[in-house]
């Protein structure tokens, strides 16, 4: 079964460029959370998505946002970048309501460099 | 407001030994703790898991208790190996009318050979 692929690996942008991300879920999961990543922050929650619905939102601004598309793929949009939106960008898929016990399956992440 | 905190931003541990990372949490309604590890360039995996109504779960040489009148968590990794070196996540699950699941910053542990 093939995990969860983010794409690309490693971006490098300019202040004030919008940035989009992508993330192909584990065949058979539904829902998809988006985490950033920064030293001292731990994993941050983004959102989440679920049957291409807005399930969950973290205390980001408004230019961070995010769709799921019908085949449960996600994309991650940041517009108008800043310096401290340089992280690594984590997507996770997990199996809808039975992410209980083994919670998520996180990609490798992609490594966001705004410069 | 931090509801999940590892408060030890790294750990060192000779070989052999005994490994303890620790986190505290103050929402009294998580229902599952995760550990999750990661590798430099990698994204996180599942360790292990414990559900809010055992004090224990073991797999191997991982073991992770749950105090809940503390609201603390630990993992104990017995014993350590230099491949255990790595960043540990703790993580709570939360239901309110969808899961969530709230993460600590985590902890660099590194095994010395």
């Amino acid at each position: 079964k093939a995990g969860v692929t983010q794409t690309p690996r490693y971006l490098i942008k300019t202040r004030g460029q919008q940035v989009t991300l992508s993330c192909s879920p584990i065949s058979g999961h539904r829902s998809v959370s988006w985490y950033q990543q920064t030293p001292g922050q731990g994993l941050q929650f983004l959102f989440e998505y679920f049957s291409e619905t807005q399930r969950n939102k973290g205390n980001f601004p408004g230019r961070f946002s995010g769709r799921q598309f019908s085949n449960s793929r996600s994309e991650m949009n940041v517009s108008t970048l800043e310096l401290g939106d340089s992280a690594l960008y984590l997507c996770a898929s997990s199996l809808a309501e039975r992410q209980g016990y083994y919670g998520y399956t996180f990609g490798s992440g992609t490594r966001l460099t705004v410069v | 407001d931090q509801q999940v905190k590892q408060n030890s931003p790294s750990l060192s541990v000779q070989e052999g030994r005994i490994s303890i990372l620790n986190c505290d949490y103050t929402n009294s309604m998580f229902d599952y703790f995760l550990w999750y590890k990661k590798y430099p360039a990698e994204g996180p995996t599942f360790l292990i898991s414990i559900s809010s109504i055992k004090d224990k779960n073991e797999d191997g040489r991982f073991t992770v208790f749950l105090n809940k009148s503390a609201k603390h968590l630990s993992l104990h990794i017995v014993p350590s190996q230099p491949g255990d070196s790595a960043v540990y996540f703790c993580a709570a699950k939360l239901y309110s009318g969808t899961y969530k699941y709230i993460f600590g910053t985590g902890t660099r542990l590194k095994v010395l050979a």
